[in-house]
Parts: C-alpha cells; structure tokens; sequence
C-alpha cells in the first residue's frame, strides 16, 4: 500500500516571501500521480499543482512549482511571492496511475497548516 | 459548471442514531468517491463508484456504513448505527473517466455525541 508522509505540521512566511512544503511518499509503482491539495476553512479541496511520475520536467502554476525527486520519493511544493490567501491546510496526494476503470482514488498525507504573516 | 454538491453542510446527531449524506457529482463525471476527514488528518478514501458499480470500498466499515449510486449520478452515504469516532467531514468527489483530477464538494461535517 501506499504511503504520504509531511512532516511539517505547521509552516509560518511572511507575506511575499517563499516558503516550501514537504512531502515523502513510499510505493512499489513506477507510474503513479502526485498531488498538492489546498483546503481553506470552506472545507472544498482545491487543485494546486499535478506532476505525473514519467514526467521528468517539474510542474509549475504560475506561483506555485515543485521539486519532484523521483528516486528520493519526494515532492516538495514551492509557492513563491506569498500572498495572504495562500493561508490554508495543503495536502500532498498520490494517485495510481490510470488502471482502466479500477480503483484509483487518493491517498494524502496529514497535512501541513500554512499561515501567511502580514 | 456547476460543481460537486453535497448536502447538509453541517449534522449533529446522537450516538446509535442514523444519519445520511448526498451528493451530486459534476455532470458527465462518471467516478464519483467519498471521503472521510477526521480532524487534524488527511482524507481517506472510503469507496470508489464508476458508473452505478463499486470499484473500491476496501476501508468501508461496511457493518456499519452503506453507500448506493442509483443511475450512474447522485450518491448517498449512510451511516447506520453512529459511533462517536465517526465524527469527521464528509468529502464527495467527481472525475471523467481519467485520472488526472478529482473535484470535491464542500463536504459535510457530522458531531455525534
């Protein structure tokens, strides 16, 4: 089974600084899908960023990239220019890749509570 | 494009009481999954639905929680009797038939005391 581990609970940037968030997965697969969820106090699990494990180039979206080391298993998320409402929850998802039609759903990490400081 | 809904947004029910969740999923979508988000915690996957057929519901408590994707569409989750462990927030999601992205709702958060 699948594993996604953050380590950092809780992380603290000063408005228009860069900060990033960890995470570690273990899995077996060599094809899966990697995921950065926001979750603000509404509850909605919002997209941030997606990275396909055959793909070597890392994801960006506009402020947001990550590192992806494939060997190392980790996926890191770097938001860059911090703005007050990137403060959230953040999950770090993996997803299998695409079994036709079989289970894929997500597995996330615990979560890392982002808090942007005016 | 209307969204993924989910209704109540808020339940507070006593323990051994029933309680029940619906759930609209994006229309075209045919995955439809629920979650559940105990506080402090990320979400775990409770069962998959392709089409109206369950493709995954390996961590269902199914002696105690039921789910039914009637026509392809709608989804309710039941819960019959509550614990108080069940306590959490409710996450329903939508995608094509791909795997790049799920869409969720807003969720429902169930209190049983």
């Amino acid at each position: 089974a699948q594993t996604v581990t953050q380590s950092q609970p809780e992380m603290s940037v000063q408005e228009a600084e860069t900060v990033t968030l960890s995470c570690t997965y273990d899995t077996s697969e060599s094809d899966y899908y990697l995921f950065w969820y926001k979750q603000p106090p509404s509850r909605q699990m919002i997209l941030v960023i997606r990275q396909e494990a055959y793909k070597q180039q890392n994801a960006t979206e506009n402020r947001f990239s990550v590192n992806f080391q494939k060997a190392a298993k980790s996926f890191s998320l770097k938001i860059s220019d911090s703005q007050l409402g990137d403060a959230a929850m953040y999950f770090c998802a993996y997803r299998t890749s695409y079994s036709g039609g079989g289970a894929d759903g997500l597995t996330f990490g615990k979560g890392t509570h982002l808090i942007i400081q005016p | 494009e209307a969204g993924v809904a989910q209704s109540p947004r808020y339940k507070i029910i006593e323990k051994r009481q029933s309680v029940a969740f619906w759930c609209n999923p994006i229309s075209g979508h045919a995955t439809l999954y629920w979650y559940q988000q105990i506080l402090g915690q990320g979400p775990k996957l409770l069962i998959q639905f392709q089409n109206n057929g369950v493709v995954d519901d390996s961590q269902l408590p199914k002696d105690r929680f039921s789910a039914e994707r009637l026509k392809g569409v709608d989804s309710t989750l039941k819960i019959q009797p509550a614990k108080l462990e069940d306590s959490a927030v409710y996450l329903c999601a939508s995608s094509l038939d791909s795997p790049t992205e799920a869409f969720f709702g807003q969720g429902t958060r169930l209190t049983v005391v």
